[in-house]
């Protein structure tokens, strides 16, 4: 089956260090996207990717860092610098076709915890 | 730069029928989404609007007036599993393919 996969589902973490979520595609889209969601908010930007090496500040990009070295793959660090990121965070991609009606596929989401 | 507004919370009963209203602000915009997303799970796409007027897709319809900066999912037939909340989203023609989402309306159905 197609589709978007975010691991870990929940990750926990101590103040003042680095952590990596994962987003991994099998749906051949050419973009990418990571969002936060903050409880009872929507979706803010983070990052996103329309192609392989190449990725552009969203909305709130301070504080996290990506890379997109494969097509399929999209990881997001969180770094010591983000100063509040408990948040539940989504991966989405599109497949580009030019359309204005492409559509956003979601992953499952990481929620993540600041102890 | 865009900005959505929706209503944070709708009540409704079993059967009954909601409008959930979404307006924007934008200096360009392809078109109107809408998403669902139930209680710690993933939004999924609902509909999309591109011109003015009404989309049906089975029980849920959207609509669109440009011209108003205004537009509305529309849920019949309410049922237990519609309990989620809905966002609307535009993708800006100054953004890239970037979507800009609306805060939510959190949709609870009662028996």
């Amino acid at each position: 089956d197609g589709g978007i996969t975010q691991s870990p589902k929940y990750l926990f973490r101590k103040e003042g260090q680095n952590v990596t979520l994962s987003c991994e595609q099998n749906l051949n889209h050419d973009a990418m996207y990571w969002y936060r969601q903050d409880p009872g908010q929507g979706l803010r930007l983070i990052y996103y990717s329309q192609i392989v090496n190449d990725f552009q500040k969203g909305d709130i990009a301070e504080g996290y860092s990506v890379s997109r070295e494969k097509k399929e793959s999209f990881p997001l660090t969180v770094t010591s610098a983000q100063k509040n990121p408990t948040a539940f965070y989504l991966c989405a991609s599109t497949k580009e076709t030019g359309r204005s009606t492409d559509t956003q596929y979601f992953g499952p989401g990481t929620r993540l915890t600041v102890l | 730069g865009q900005s959505l507004e929706q209503p944070s919370e709708v009540t409704a009963v079993e059967g009954a029928i909601v409008q959930i209203n979404c307006t924007y602000q934008t200096s360009g915009f392809y078109g109107l989404s809408w998403y669902q997303q139930h209680d710690g799970g993933a939004p999924t796409f609902l509909s999309y609007n591109a011109l003015d007027g009404l989309e049906e897709t089975g029980r849920f319809s959207s609509f669109l007036s440009r011209s108003d900066s205004y537009g509305y999912l529309l849920l019949q037939e309410l049922q237990m599993k519609d309990s989620a909340s809905y966002f609307c989203a535009v993708k800006g023609k100054a953004a890239g393919n970037k979507l800009t989402f609306g805060g939510g309306t959190r949709v609870l159905v009662k028996p």
